[in-house]
């Protein structure tokens, strides 16, 4: 009964380079929630998906940052040109329905330092 | 826009005794949902407990209980019995229909044997 899955865990880039990081949720779930957590700071909320749809960006930078769910397979949080301000961790959530009326479960998270 | 304050970045408590996590937040919503996660070394959040804001009745879990104040917007979290792996970062967290979850900074806790 695995739990929500990332990887890799962690993750160097130089800058400009893409950084692709990968999240499979807990069997059963539909629902994908991505976080970053900058250094001594808390989560921040990024993206919302559930299968093939992008419910809620409110959270993510307009630009170099994207986010799919496919209908198979991993979600992906892709950022594009790093810089050194993206190295943060980034942790995936997943639920069995919408919001927390339902329990996010985390991820280990994925920590990505840009050179 | 909601928010939540954790406002002692740092405590520390002795093996076995009570300590108490402080949490405020602000909403004009009536419903909604107040979480406290725990985030040790490895970096896992870990979900200690839950309240739901139309629940009086303070929710417990084990060692780990909250003092829920609703009119006040308060919700702090009280460990009793601290034991050594008690020793993380605790998130206070909250979540309504119309927001994502919104995280507060985080108190780190230190258990001192």
């Amino acid at each position: 009964n695995a739990g929500v899955m990332q990887n890799p865990r962690h993750l160097v880039r130089r800058r400009g380079q893409e950084a692709r990081l990968r999240c499979s949720p807990m069997k059963g779930h539909s629902h994908v929630y991505w976080y970053r957590q900058l250094p001594e700071e808390g989560l921040k909320f990024m993206v919302y998906l559930q299968k093939e749809n992008i419910i809620d960006e409110s959270g993510m930078p307009k630009e170099r940052f994207s986010a799919e769910f496919p209908k198979e397979g991993p979600s992906i949080l892709r950022i594009q040109q790093v810089v050194r301000g993206d190295s943060a961790a980034y942790f995936c959530a997943s639920s069995p329905g919408p919001g927390s009326y339902n329990e996010q479960f985390f991820g280990p998270g994925t920590r990505l330092t840009v050179l | 826009a909601q928010t939540v304050t954790q406002s002692q970045p740092e405590m520390s408590v002795q093996e076995a005794e009570t300590v108490t996590l402080s949490c405020t937040y602000d909403t004009s919503e009536s419903d909604y949902y107040l979480f406290w996660y725990k985030q040790p070394p490895s970096r896992q959040m870990i979900l200690v407990i839950r309240q739901e804001a139309y629940k009086q009745q303070n929710a417990t879990e084990n060692r780990f209980s909250v003092n829920f104040q609703k009119a006040a917007k308060s919700f702090s979290l009280k460990i009793s019995d601290s034991q050594l792996g008690d020793a993380a970062m605790y998130f206070c967290a909250y979540y309504s229909g119309n927001t994502p979850l919104v995280f507060g900074k985080g108190t780190r806790l230190s258990v001192i044997a």
